[in-house]
């Protein structure tokens, strides 16, 4: 079945430095998106991507959808103590049907 | 305006047992998709239910099984329990109205197998 490789697996970085994961895949997506999950909660949709070649913002989080549709990457800015969590992408191929979710990459930031 | 909401938070189970986890969704939404997160790991699709239908579903054995009812609220049912079935049972709905609509995930069911 499909899969999504995400790294780093983890990162552990100073407060207000730069951080960059990705996310790859042996198949295509029609759609990539990338959420937030804290302890004890549910997945948080940060950005959604719709078209190859795709560049998004949200704030400090950038995220661009590859062009061969088989990648995606996410940047955080000037990275805070709240960014701390479990980053997710996860990929849909059609419409309403089901996500495809990579490993996860846990970011850690140091004050 | 209440978010996916699920019930229980918490729950602790033998092997062989069964349970059943309940999923209200976010106001407004038809959709419910339920996902199984083990430990350190990204969730995984189960299944997804709409007008009361199962529409999709994931690499999962028959032991699960779910439900929707009228009120778009949706169970999920796992039956002979394993060990391997310790996870966090992650809900999230969504609207089915073309094109991709995002889907809003609950906090999750702990389930643990003893």
């Amino acid at each position: 079945g499909q899969q999504l490789n995400q790294s780093p697996q983890s990162m552990f970085i100073q407060e207000g430095e730069d951080v960059s994961m990705n996310c790859t895949s042996s198949s295509i997506f029609n759609t990539w998106l990338w959420y937030k999950q804290d302890p004890g909660e549910g997945p948080v949709l940060l950005i959604a991507l719709y078209k190859a070649g795709e560049l998004t913002s949200n704030g400090r989080l950038t995220a661009q959808f590859g062009i061969t549709r088989k990648d995606s990457f996410l940047n955080i800015s000037a990275s805070i103590p709240s960014d701390v969590g479990i980053y997710f992408c996860a990929g849909l191929y059609n419409a309403g049907n089901m996500l495809t979710f990579g490993g996860g990459t846990r970011l850690m930031v140091k004050p | 305006d209440a978010g996916v909401t699920q019930s229980p938070t918490h729950l602790i189970k033998t092997r062989g047992q069964q349970v059943t986890l309940r999923c209200s969704p976010k106001s407004g939404h038809d959709t419910v998709s339920w996902y199984q997160q083990a430990l350190g790991q990204g969730p995984q699709f189960i299944f997804q239910y709409y007008e009361e239908e199962e529409r999709q579903r994931g690499n999962f054995p028959d032991r699960f099984s779910g439900h929707q009812f009228p009120n778009y609220s949706s169970e999920l049912n796992v039956n002979a329990l394993l060990l391997g079935d310790s996870a966090l049972y992650l809900c999230a709905s969504s609207l089915n109205r073309g094109g991709y609509q995002p889907q809003h995930f609950g906090d999750g069911t702990r389930l643990s197998i003893l």
